[in-house]
């Protein structure tokens, strides 16, 4: 699986947009990229996922550069309880085994 | 609340004890994952359950370590003798066919 850099931290002002970003330059075809975070004290959560389109559900967009070799999480209005560590994941999709290998991810700090 | 449930949430133990943690993964999940995480890290990969078969097992399992999914429902994860690097969080995670895992809330473990 490909490996991925993030910035080991942000700061985002309540209620405005939070971009974070992921370089996966080593990326290949059949690779997708996927976002979980870690709320403080709690189990990794799912965000999204996505191959070569852009991606949006209810709670972030996924924008994925036309070579591939990054992408950006958008939470459009961050909230306090964005505050977390974000992980960016790039791997295959094998039929639903999905063994994930996490990196250190970006701790995202939202404040008032 | 139908999501993954581990138990104990807290486990506080001598070097040398055996220690034993559950994973009640989403019913209808085939697949159970555990990993751990140590602080300031991100979760590591241990091993992986499709129904009733361990299918996949890390290299940082040692032989200390074992796991069972004995009926394809909970989950066993048992550490024999203790030592101070076991101390971690261990979290347990499920999914189906589909790419999102759900991961449960982990037992941290402390050893003394």
């Amino acid at each position: 699986d490909a490996k991925t850099t993030q910035p080991t931290s942000m700061d985002c002002a309540e209620g405005r947009a939070a971009n974070l970003p992921c370089n996966h330059s080593t990326i290949s075809g059949n690779e997708y990229v996927y976002w979980y975070r870690q709320i403080h004290s709690q189990g990794p959560q799912y965000i999204i996922h996505g191959l070569k389109n852009n991606e949006t559900n209810e709670m972030a967009s996924l924008i994925i550069t036309e070579d591939r070799k990054s992408s950006t999480l958008i939470l459009p209005h961050a909230t306090l309880r964005d505050t977390a560590v974000y992980y960016c994941i790039v791997r295959a999709f094998s039929g639903g085994y999905n063994k994930l290998i996490f990196g250190a991810g970006t701790r995202l700090a939202v404040h008032p | 609340d139908t999501g993954v449930s581990q138990d104990p949430r807290h486990k506080i133990t001598k070097r040398g004890q055996n220690v034993t943690f559950r994973c009640d993964p989403i019913s209808e999940h085939n697949r159970l994952y555990w990993y751990r995480q140590t602080l300031g890290q991100g979760p590591e990969f241990l091993t992986y359950f499709q129904n009733e078969a361990q299918l996949e097992k890390s290299r940082l399992l040692s032989d200390r370590f074992s796991a069972e999914r004995p009926k394809g429902s909970f989950s066993t994860l048992e550490i024999q003798r203790t030592e101070q690097g076991d101390s971690a969080m261990y979290l347990c995670a499920s999914s189906s066919s589909g790419d999102e895992q759900f991961f449960g809330p982990g037992t941290r473990l402390t050893v003394l």
